[in-house]
């Protein structure tokens, strides 16, 4: 089946570096993927809509220059943390919109849990 | 309603039982509600697809069912085994929205 490899699963760092996820669609073209924010006992909380070859759509709230992503292909999306803060310290995960069945259908990374020292 | 809610928040039961949570979500410009399986470590795995008031779906001992006017969706599982144990998440696709809301989860424990 569909799947889509993100890397890292969990990272540490110090306060001000910068941290790069990325999200990998294994077997299918993902000309569409969505990056989301967990904190404790939440939804998970949609923060960027990425297309491929384009800029990403941001959501209210989300600061973009803090939050980089790029869709440079069809097959790989990154969201970088920059200069990152212990605030950042969160679980992310990004999925993608996939066609199965006459159905869209997310398919999920497994996601990167990141703690800002 | 304005979000998805989904209940319990989490719940226990013995090997064998037959259990059941509720995804409540806004009624007006519903599009589509997705139900997903998601193990600790694990990717959220798709289980369901529904657009159609009425609809009832089935997946082995997993079954869903759908009522798009009063804004529910049951998730019902016969016979719970230990592998069950998951957070199993809803989320609905909004016509108006064009975006994905999803509900808070309801963690399942399943006791051998």
């Amino acid at each position: 089946g569909a799947v889509v490899s993100q890397h890292p699963s969990w990272v540490i760092c110090k306060s001000g570096t910068s941290v790069k996820i990325e999200c990998r669609s294994l077997d299918f073209q993902a000309t569409t993927m969505f990056w989301y924010r967990q904190f404790p006992k939440q939804s998970l909380m949609l923060m960027a809509t990425s297309n491929e070859g384009s800029k990403a759509t941001y959501e209210q709230g989300v600061e973009k220059d803090k939050f980089l992503i790029n869709h440079a292909s069809l097959t790989l999306s990154t969201l970088t943390v920059t200069s990152a803060h212990p605030e950042d310290s969160s679980f992310y995960i990004c999925s993608a919109n996939r066609q199965n069945s006459g159905a869209n259908v997310l398919t999920f990374g497994a996601g990167s849990r990141l703690t800002v020292l | 309603i304005l979000n998805v809610e989904q209940s319990p928040q989490s719940l226990h039961v013995q090997e064998g039982d037959s259990t059941n949570f509720t995804c409540s979500f806004p009624s007006s410009n519903f599009y589509a509600l997705h139900w997903y399986r998601w193990e600790t470590a694990k990717s959220p795995e798709a289980l369901f697809v529904m657009t159609l008031n009425g609809d009832e779906k089935k997946k082995g001992r997993i079954s869903a069912t759908l009522n798009t006017k009063e804004g529910y969706s049951y998730l019902y599982i016969k016979g719970s085994q230990p592998e069950d144990s998951a957070t199993y998440l809803c989320l609905q696709y909004g016509s108006g929205t064009y975006k994905y809301i999803f509900g808070t989860g309801t963690r399942l424990k399943v006791l051998a």
